[in-house]
């Protein structure tokens, strides 16, 4: 079955980086494109980005646009998010998820546990 | 970025009764090519990840009971629960994924009344 695990969050200073992984297994990762989406302390989701299949295309939105980089992979079935210049907004609960594979454009289906970054002095 | 607004942002509804949460795009989000509109719906309980209910607007992901459903095609869309049950308490969100950069509703609080 197809399972997403979320590693390497924690408390971090405020201008600081941390890199976040998420290892993939029980499906072809290398035939899918991989999002990150994460939520702060009581509020709604905020998608972050999304990287192709190969790694060619990453689209990001404008709230870590410059700050995130979004890479993958595919030798080790592993996604990574690449956090810069962190901020306390920043803090929050981050998760990596993949579409469903009946449907291109069908929503995200599956997700991992999360993993929780802290950006705090 | 396309915008994603849900309505209400909270709603009480008693046990048996419909649930109704809309959602309004910035821009339309039918697909011309396939006529299918790039919208998802989710729900999501205090300590879990988001669960996949809908997607293209009105398609019930496997697994999700049948008193969910979805309508609603371009801009607008609706969430509908028929009868509401107990284990139905959560946030709601809707999410277009016709651009590359995706965006989700602000969420939909709904309890028990």
């Amino acid at each position: 079955q197809v399972q997403l695990e979320e590693s390497g969050g924690g408390v971090v200073q405020p201008g600081r980086s941390l890199r976040l992984s998420c290892a993939a297994s029980g499906f072809t990762f290398s035939g899918y494109a991989m999002h990150w989406v994460r939520q702060g302390p009581g509020k709604g989701l905020e998608w972050l980005a999304v990287i192709s299949y190969n790694g060619s295309h990453q689209y990001y939105t404008d709230s870590v646009k410059g700050r995130f980089i979004i890479s993958r992979d595919n030798s080790r079935n592993t996604l990574y998010l690449h956090m810069h210049s962190l901020r306390p907004e920043d803090t929050g609960v981050y998760y990596c998820a993949r579409r469903t594979a009946a449907a291109v454009n069908g929503g995200l289906l599956y997700w991992g546990q999360g993993t929780l970054v802290t950006v705090s002095s | 970025d396309i915008v994603m607004t849900q309505s209400p942002d909270s709603l009480a509804v008693s046990l048996g009764e419909r649930a109704t949460i809309n959602c309004k795009s910035s821009q339309n989000l039918l697909y011309s090519s396939n006529n299918k509109n790039y919208l998802a719906w989710y729900q999501q309980k205090p300590g879990q990840p988001p669960r996949l209910l809908i997607y293209w607007a009105s398609t019930r992901e496997s697994g999700v009971p049948d008193r969910f459903s979805g309508s609603g095609s371009g801009t607008d869309f609706t969430l509908t629960i028929s009868s509401l049950q107990a284990e139905d308490v959560a946030v709601y969100y809707c999410q277009q994924s016709y651009s590359s950069m995706y965006t989700f509703g602000q969420g939909t609080k709904l309890e028990i009344k």
